[in-house]
């Protein structure tokens, strides 16, 4: 059972634009948000996270967006750039309990010159 | 201390063959996690520890998985009897819990595993 749903699975973005990725989640007793940046051969990093008792958090170019009643949250990179090529993982699990990450299938983000 | 560690960073055997990886945890975590990730997919949990106690395995992990943290600081996860199924990346990871709050997980570089 897929409890976190991402896409696109690929996505192609010109230097300089705006990298939108989107999250939805089934389970309601998820409280934390976390995107992963991976690049080939490494493991997962943690880019930023959210929680569902705010609305947005920005750290720099990278913005969380999340919306409690639709289940959905994503990621925007701004000003994208080559650096950023790589796999972005969304992720979720409950803070009070036993909890285990579950990740979406990835985005494998290329940015282009 | 300036992350999780995994040792080795790549191992190669034949069907058949047991082998065994080592993470190290960021040193005052004291959960720590491991998980599987193939090609394409994400991590998927196999199992965790609070301290030296495994509290849940995944349906993932058959009997031929066991994993360790004797003194509730590295760990081990060692699969006997490899399969070609068991080729992936295996990721281990930790994170602060106090009072039943668990803080973000933070993972090591993972230990590729090609089963031939």
């Amino acid at each position: 059972q897929q409890q976190v749903k991402q896409s696109p699975q690929s996505l192609i973005v010109q230097k300089g634009g705006i990298s939108i990725i989107n999250c939805a989640y089934e389970n309601t007793a998820f409280d934390y948000f976390p995107w992963y940046q991976q690049f080939p051969g490494k493991g997962p990093a943690l880019l930023i996270a959210i929680r569902p008792d705010v609305s947005e958090k920005k750290e720099g170019r990278f913005t969380i967006s999340f919306n409690k009643s639709a289940k959905q949250f994503s990621l925007h990179i701004m000003d994208s750039q080559p650096g950023d090529s790589a796999t972005y993982f969304c992720a979720a699990y409950t803070t009070f309990g036993n909890e285990k990450l579950t990740f979406g299938t990835g985005t494998r983000l290329t940015i282009i010159p | 201390d300036t992350g999780v560690s995994q040792d080795p960073r790549h191992k190669i055997t034949k069907r058949g063959q047991n082998v065994t990886f080592r993470c190290d945890p960021i040193s005052e975590h004291n959960r720590l996690y491991w998980y599987r990730q193939t090609l394409g997919q994400g991590p998927e949990f196999l199992t965790y520890f609070q301290n030296e106690a495994q509290l849940e395995k995944s349906r993932l992990l058959s009997d031929r998985f066991s994993a360790e943290r004797p003194k509730g600081s590295f760990s081990t996860l060692e699969i006997q009897r490899t399969e070609q199924g068991d080729s992936a990346m295996y990721l281990c990871a930790s994170s602060s819990s106090t009072s039943g709050f668990t803080d973000t997980q933070y993972f090591g570089p993972g230990t590729r595993l090609t089963v031939l």
